[in-house]
């Protein structure tokens, strides 16, 4: 069983368009995590969710919006494309917020801005 | 905010050799420092964890030392395999998890 899974994997997209990316996470953990990891490998925080409330909000373009419907889930809508957001976008969980909680990664969606 | 360095970005040795990556952070109320190997087109997974109250901790071929002090901490290999080769990330936290830049470690059979 896939403890956190992703969808799409891939998602090739134009300019201008919008475009939403689904996480869900069957640990019963209480908090969920977007990372960015850009063409250089480079693992960055955007956001953080502990049950259902938004906790960590880096300085991520407002075209960025997550959204938490439980705490299994957690997605991330993002407008407007434009060619720097390609990148490979990771959910995670952790089973509660805070320092010290290991945080399990999901597949990753790996998006082409074109 | 912390800032991790890590170091190096790319390190190749033999297989049976064994590999060292060390990062140093900035922020001194950081008291949790995890390891990720990042296979190709994989996710990140976890492979050993390290808390400020102690400063060394070992899990069969793979240890992490820690120094508070200095504010480095390190990943340490010992007979290395070629299912070894990925990218390993270090990580700082005070409250979000702040990744190195990653090293890309190679194996050489």
């Amino acid at each position: 069983d896939t403890a956190v899974s992703q969808t799409p994997k891939y998602l090739v997209t134009q300019m201008g368009n919008d475009k939403s990316i689904k996480c869900e996470q069957n640990l019963g953990h209480d908090t969920m995590y977007w990372y960015k990891q850009d063409s250089k490998k480079f693992l960055k925080i955007m956001f953080s969710y502990n049950n259902k409330e938004l906790i960590i909000n880096e300085t991520v373009p407002n075209r960025f919006s997550p959204k938490s419907p439980d705490k299994a889930h957690l997605n991330l809508h993002i407008n407007s494309l434009e060619l720097g957001d390609s990148a490979v976008y990771f959910c995670a969980s952790s089973r509660l917020a805070g320092e010290g909680e290991t945080q399990y990664f999901g597949p990753g969606t790996r998006l082409l801005v074109l | 905010g912390e800032n991790v360095e890590q170091h190096p970005s790319t390190l190749s040795v033999q297989e049976g050799d064994s590999a060292v990556i060390k990062c140093t952070y900035s922020d001194s109320a950081s008291n949790y420092f995890p390891w990720y190997k990042q296979e190709l087109g994989k996710r990140p997974q976890l492979i050993i964890d390290i808390r400020s109250n102690v400063g060394e901790k070992k899990d069969q071929r793979i240890a992490v030392t820690l120094n508070k002090t200095a504010k480095h901490f390190s990943l340490h290999i010992t007979e290395t395999q070629p299912e070894d080769s990925a990218v390993y990330f270090c990580a700082a936290t005070p409250q979000k998890l702040v990744f190195g830049q990653g090293t890309r470690l190679t194996i050489n059979p």
